[in-house]
């Protein structure tokens, strides 16, 4: 299907245990993002990319770590994961610079860390 | 640093009155202007976007927004709400000063009465 997905769409984890998360796109769209939505805080960006191999940090990249090795995937992984991290995490893509662009967003994942 | 302010946190209208969700923006140069939309339990959708040109912008589900350089504001309104339009708006500008990026406000969580 043609679109944005991401998996796993909820996730249980536990506080130390390490967490991949999945994005793919099949617009072979450039730029690519990661977003957490918290109560009070809205949308907060994480990390970036806007290429293969090319990624850059967002608002809150600390306890994140992503790569891009494919243009249509660009996973996110919480290395140790901690319960402040317990959120909901969209990812989105843009053909064009994120700025100026309409960003096409996923589903989300809801990740609780116990 | 720029940023984008929706003062309104929740709003709850009656179906079939009208709706407007403030926001306003900081922002150095001329921005690009996004509403979003998110319904529950899914990701954001965009409503309408502003670049240039004619300051009353139209989007999708008769949504329509207007860009005043003087008050800084980007307000979205919608004539008739209804039952369908509950859900939660987000304002962004981009790009950000340090990148190809967008600020998102905080969210107007709209509530409609039957």
């Amino acid at each position: 299907d043609a679109g944005i997905t991401q998996s796993p769409r909820y996730k249980i984890t536990e506080t130390g245990r390490q967490v991949t998360l999945m994005c793919h796109q099949t617009w072979s769209h450039s730029y690519m993002f990661w977003y957490r939505q918290d109560l009070g805080h809205g949308l907060r960006l994480i990390y970036y990319s806007a290429a293969a191999d090319i990624t850059d940090k967002g608002e809150v990249p600390d306890g994140y770590v992503v790569s891009r090795s494919k243009t249509e995937n660009f996973p996110l992984t919480l290395e140790s994961a901690t319960r402040s991290q317990t959120s909901v995490y969209f990812c989105a893509s843009s053909a064009l610079a994120g700025g100026t662009d309409t960003q096409y967003f996923g589903p989300g994942t809801r990740l609780t860390v116990l | 640093a720029q940023s984008v302010t929706q003062p309104d946190i929740h709003i709850t209208v009656s179906e079939g009155a009208s709706l407007e969700l403030r926001c306003n923006y900081s922002y150095g140069a001329t921005p690009y202007l996004f509403w979003y939309v998110q319904s529950p339990g899914q990701g954001l959708q965009l409503l309408l976007k502003y670049f240039s040109g004619d300051t009353l912008v139209q989007g999708i589900k008769g949504f329509e927004a207007e860009f005043k350089r003087s008050q800084s504001s980007f307000n979205l309104r919608k004539p008739s709400v209804h039952w369908s339009d509950a859900a939660e708006y987000f304002c962004a500008v981009g790009p950000t000063a340090a990148g190809n990026k967008l600020t998102f406000g905080g969210g107007t969580r709209v509530l409609v009465k039957p």
